[in-house]
Order: C-alpha cells, then structure tokens, then sequence
C-alpha cells in the first residue's frame, strides 16, 4: 500500500471554527489532491498540488484553502466551518500529472470524516 | 463543461457477470480510470484504459471507445466481496486531475 496517512481521522466541530486537516506521504510522489466525497454527489475536487508551494484550484474549492510547503504534507484548511462543509475527505497522491505519458495511477489515503454541528 | 455518467445502482447474483457502464465529455482526454471502493473504505485502482479497445485483469476488463466517449468495466465469476461501489473517472479540461463519476453501487447476492 502506498503511504499516505490523514489525521485526524475523525473530527466533530462547530460552526465558524478553523480546521485543518493534514495528508502526510512518505511515497515523495510529486502532486497531491483533497476530495471530498458526499451521498449523491461521488468524489469532488477540492484543491490539488503539482510541487511544494504550487497549488491550483478544483471544481469545489469556495471556503478551502491549501498549503505545501513540504514534498511530504499537503494540508487543507476550513477557515470558518459550515455545516455544508460536513463530509468525508480523501486525499490522493500520484507520481505524475494526468497529462504526463507516463500512467498516473492516483492512490487514496484513508478519509477523514468531518462533520459540522 | 466535464460530464461523466454512470447509473447509481446495479445488483447481480454470485457467478454471474455484469457490465457497468460509463459515458464521459470532457476536454483534453488522457485516459479513463475505474477505481473500486467498499462502503468506509477509500477507492482503490482497478483499470485505466487510453487507448480503445479491452483490457483484461483477471476477472475485472475494461473497455474504452473514445470516438464514443464510452467505457464499461465487466465484471466476471461474480464473488460477494465484489459488492462495492465503483467509480468512472476521466481527465479534467486541464488535463491536470481526475474527474469522478458518481460512481454505481453493486450488490452481489447469493
């Protein structure tokens, strides 16, 4: 298995908190991603990052905000929680970008389940 | 706009063999992916297809048509463990991320 771990794993906040949540990989795989995934709706794009400090928006990323400033660590931060934002986080890695030639299988860590009271 | 479909829900019995199909739209094209993921779980990777035609892996194939934007994953000697949901994902317009289907749910029952 790839080595990606999440933490928390699970968390139970309140509204108009902070939260962060962390992806840690020891796999040195260039780009990383956070997706989130809700009944109905299948996995989403968050954010995602093709380097240290390079970071580019997905297609669901109102009200999240990412940093990387380590190959190893790609975090994404609530800065003031909503209840909308309650949902299962999965951050994913891969050693290329889809566009490369090269096949770019993307492995999951194992979700962190956030819900917002 | 980036589009994939795939139904939300199939059943199958042991034994048996079932298709579940997948249609996309989505611009700069790099390759169509199905992942596997059991209720709790996270998805992992099962195929990818880039090119047209059958990719086999055991009991699990793969099938892309690209001039169709059509794939489907056939599923074969059909065990309970398969009960999961599967996911359809393609490249997105910047040719940077993937995109997932909603995925469809498969039960097996005996």
């Amino acid at each position: 298995d790839a080595g990606i771990t999440q933490s928390p794993r699970h968390k139970v906040t309140e509204t108009g908190t902070p939260v962060t949540l962390r992806c840690h990989q020891t796999e040195n795989h260039r780009y990383m991603y956070w997706y989130r995934q809700d009944p109905g709706h299948g996995l989403r794009l968050i954010h995602y990052s093709y380097g240290v400090k390079d970071t580019d928006k997905g297609e669901v990323s109102d009200g999240y905000s990412v940093s990387r400033s380590k190959t190893e660590d790609f975090l994404l931060t609530l800065e003031s929680a909503t209840s909308s934002q309650t949902s299962v986080y999965f951050c994913a890695i891969s050693e290329s970008g889809v566009i490369s030639e090269l096949f770019n299988e993307q492995f999951f860590g194992p979700g962190t389940r956030l819900t917002v009271l | 706009g980036q589009n994939i479909d795939q139904p939300t829900e199939m059943t199958a019995t042991e034994g048996a063999i079932v298709q579940i199909n997948c249609t996309y739209q989505t611009s700069g094209f790099n390759g169509l992916f199905w992942y596997q993921q059991h209720a709790g779980e996270a998805p992992t990777f099962l195929s990818y297809n880039v090119l047209d035609g059958l990719e086999e892996k055991g009991r699990f194939s793969s099938f892309l048509s690209r001039s169709k934007g059509y794939s489907y994953l056939l599923l074969k000697e059909l065990q309970m463990k398969d009960s999961a949901s599967y996911l359809c994902a393609a490249s997105n317009q910047a040719g940077t991320a993937l995109i997932f289907g909603k995925g469809t749910t498969l039960s097996v029952s005996s």
